[in-house]
């Protein structure tokens, strides 16, 4: 099972573009990176999924360079209510077992 | 659509009492999962059910821990007796299927202190 490696905490103010890359060295062919979102006192939330190159929609971008051993998780103009936890995770077509979650990276947008 | 309700929000308890928690999913989701988080951590996956039978429950402390899926749809999850170290949230969530790529689907969770 690939694992996962992402900062623990970054800043950020409000309106720039917040940019959070998370390794993974040992990610299998067919695993598919996944983000999620968490904010206090709440389950966490599906963001953005992707396999290589770049998948965008209305809430973030996902850059997969060629080797796949990292991504970064791109959102644009941050506001306040971007504040929470995001986790990386690689996630298996056909076998959702064992699925191991990291600390994540806690994001504070400052205003 | 309808999100994935839990219930209690909160509940506190003293150690070596019994707590039951539950869990109502998307309707239609095949897949439910039971994940244990304690503070300052990531969810960690105690049990996977697929429909009403277990996937995995290899994470699951089944000394004390228990959990069904009757009717393969609404979920309960039990411990029995409860320790100081099982405070934590515990987070139902449910997929369309096990496909690994669907994403899952989170409740806020249940709040569970151990006195």
């Amino acid at each position: 099972l690939a694992k996962t490696t992402q900062p623990i905490s970054m800043d950020s103010y409000e309106g720039q573009e917040v940019n959070i890359t998370c390794s993974h060295n040992n990610i299998a062919t067919n695993d598919y990176i996944t983000w999620y979102q968490q904010f206090p006192s709440q389950g966490p939330r599906f963001i953005i999924q992707g396999y290589k190159t770049k998948v965008t929609n209305e809430v973030a971008s996902l850059f997969i360079p060629a080797d796949r051993k990292s991504s970064t998780l791109s959102l644009p103009r941050v506001s306040l209510s971007d504040t929470a936890v995001y986790y990386c995770l690689p996630l298996r077509a056909g076998n959702n077992r064992k699925l191991i979650w990291g600390l994540g990276t806690s994001l504070a947008v400052n205003p | 659509e309808a999100g994935v309700a839990q219930s209690p929000r909160y509940k506190i308890i003293e150690k070596r009492q019994s707590v039951a928690f539950w869990c109502n999913p998307i309707s239609g989701h095949a897949t439910l999962y039971w994940y244990q988080q304690i503070l300052g951590q990531g969810p960690k996956l105690l049990i996977q059910f697929q429909n009403n039978g277990v996937v995995d429950d290899s994470q699951l402390p089944k000394d004390r821990f228990s959990a069904e899926r009757l009717k393969g749809v609404d979920s309960t999850l039990k411990i029995q007796p409860a320790k100081l170290e099982d405070s934590a949230v515990y987070l139902c969530a449910s997929s369309l299927t096990d496909s690994g790529r669907e994403p899952q689907h989170f409740g806020d969770g249940t709040r569970l202190s151990i006195l």
